[in-house]
């Protein structure tokens, strides 16, 4: 079974409007961290947020939230305000236990901002 | 600081041909990973490293190898390269074990194998 499910491959966002991309996740273990990581056309892979399996509340961070629903296992990211350089590969990805040493990562979804 | 860095940033090789990805990292992190990225595949680990003189197989290890002999390099090698590891490799590194420890990337190599 797939560790990490991303079930949008394109996505097309008018800028200015808010964004959700979806990311579902599969684990049995209580402790883990969920990640999302931003592509750009460049190819870098640069880390936007995180959430662990034993917050509270939500991350945020800047215009980035993460929408995290324990019960439904899914770690759905919102980019509000969405700018053109928003335009990139967005990948969900999850560690698990104290003790993971892998990364799990999804197929990614390309997301294009419209001007 | 540097962060993670990757030699070469592009290589082709010939089928049959053998090949070392460098990865060095300046974070002293004790966790580095390889990855291979293909299109609608997002990224698979290949092999990844918890420390020095360590190293272990990831989901697709065939075809590569790895050492770690200096805690701050993890290298890749391409024994007899084939046309399927014509893929984009990344390199990373993580701090800890926490499960709040992100990894940080390296900037990639794109490896063509004709």
């Amino acid at each position: 079974a797939q560790k990490i499910t991303q079930t949008q491959p394109g996505m097309f966002v008018q800028e200015k409007e808010a964004v959700t991309l979806d990311c579902t996740y599969d684990t049995s273990d209580p402790s883990y961290g969920l990640f999302w990581y931003k592509q750009p056309s460049s190819g870098e892979m640069i880390f936007l947020i995180y959430q662990g399996s034993y917050d509270q509340q939500n991350a945020t961070e800047g215009r980035y939230s993460l929408n995290f629903q324990k019960a439904r296992k899914s770690a759905n990211l919102v980019i509000s305000a969405s700018q053109l350089g928003d335009s990139a590969m967005y990948f969900c990805a999850m560690r698990e236990g104290w003790a993971g040493n892998q990364f799990y990562f999804g197929t990614g979804t390309s997301l294009t901002v419209i001007p | 600081n540097a962060g993670v860095t990757q030699t070469p940033k592009f290589r082709v090789l010939k089928t049959g041909q053998s090949m070392t990805l460098l990865c060095a990292q300046d974070m002293n992190h004790e966790y580095m990973y390889w990855y291979r990225q293909d299109p609608g595949m997002g990224l698979r680990l290949i092999h990844y490293s918890v420390g020095e003189g360590t190293t272990a197989k990831g989901e697709v290890p065939d075809g590569y190898n790895v050492s770690r002999l200096k805690k701050q390099n993890f290298l890749l090698g391409l024994e007899s390269a084939a046309p399927s590891q014509t893929s984009v490799y990344f390199c990373a590194s993580s701090y800890g074990l926490a499960d709040y420890n992100e990894q940080f990337f390296g900037p990639g190599t794109r490896l063509t194998v004709l």
